[in-house]
């Protein structure tokens, strides 16, 4: 059974950077089967595509996100990361890290998620 | 920033059929496969239709995708109260560099 962890500070000040790692376990990023996501859901909202990136270190990113946006995987680890700087309220949401066969094919499973809170 | 439109509600009996939209452009479900989600409160989305019309191990029957042109739809038939939950659509959008495009979602109602 595949399961996806979030983990990271759930409250982060405006202008900082958001950090989120997400460990995987029951399946070897370095398989080269899947890509890895993140997604993100602000309270009462619908859900938007952050990154994906794949075992080698290809990344894909939400053009309007890119120019913050940082994803990384860390294979000795089995996780992969993000990093989104500069932060305002506007970032606060639930953070979710998912796993997806290919660029175009579903996200599953999904990890539980991980609130995040942009406050002073 | 979604650029996928869903019914923002739909709602049925038990039993009963219920359909939902989700309307796009050629550069996503035009030229992409769909994927559904189903999400309950407080809890992670989960993968119901992938592919226009698959089903991933679990999801039963009565759940079925199809996509047309710019369009897909996701058919529930004989509608549980357990069924009560948001939907998403999703597609890859071919567009700029490529992104991940959701839909709007859709609160189904089991009346």
């Amino acid at each position: 059974q595949v399961l996806l962890q979030e983990s990271g500070p759930g409250l982060v000040k405006p202008s900082e950077t958001l950090s989120l790692t997400c460990g995987v376990s029951g399946d070897s990023i370095i398989s080269g089967t899947y890509y890895w996501g993140w997604i993100r859901q602000p309270p009462g909202k619908g859900l938007e595509w952050i990154a994906t990136i794949y075992y080698s270190g290809s990344t894909y990113y939400n053009p309007s996100l890119k120019s913050r946006l940082t994803i990384s995987v860390d294979t000795s680890n089995n996780e992969f990361s993000l990093r989104l700087s500069s932060v305002t309220a506007a970032d606060t949401a639930v953070y979710y890290c998912a796993r997806q066969r290919g660029l175009r094919r579903g996200l599953d499973p999904w990890g539980q998620g991980a609130l995040v809170t942009v406050s002073s | 920033q979604s650029v996928l439109t869903q019914p923002p509600s739909a709602s049925g009996t038990p039993g009963q059929r219920v359909t939902i939209s989700c309307s796009g452009r050629g550069s996503n479900i035009g030229s992409n496969t769909v994927n559904w989600y189903q999400q309950f409160p407080g809890a992670a989305p989960k993968l119901l239709i992938y592919s226009d019309n698959e089903r991933p191990s679990g999801v039963p029957d009565r759940f079925s995708g199809s996509r047309s042109g710019t369009s897909a739809s996701l058919a529930i038939s004989g509608l549980q109260s357990d069924d009560e939950a948001d939907y998403y659509c999703a597609a890859w959008d071919d567009s700029l560099n490529g992104l991940y495009v959701f839909g709007t979602g859709t609160k189904v109602t089991v009346l």
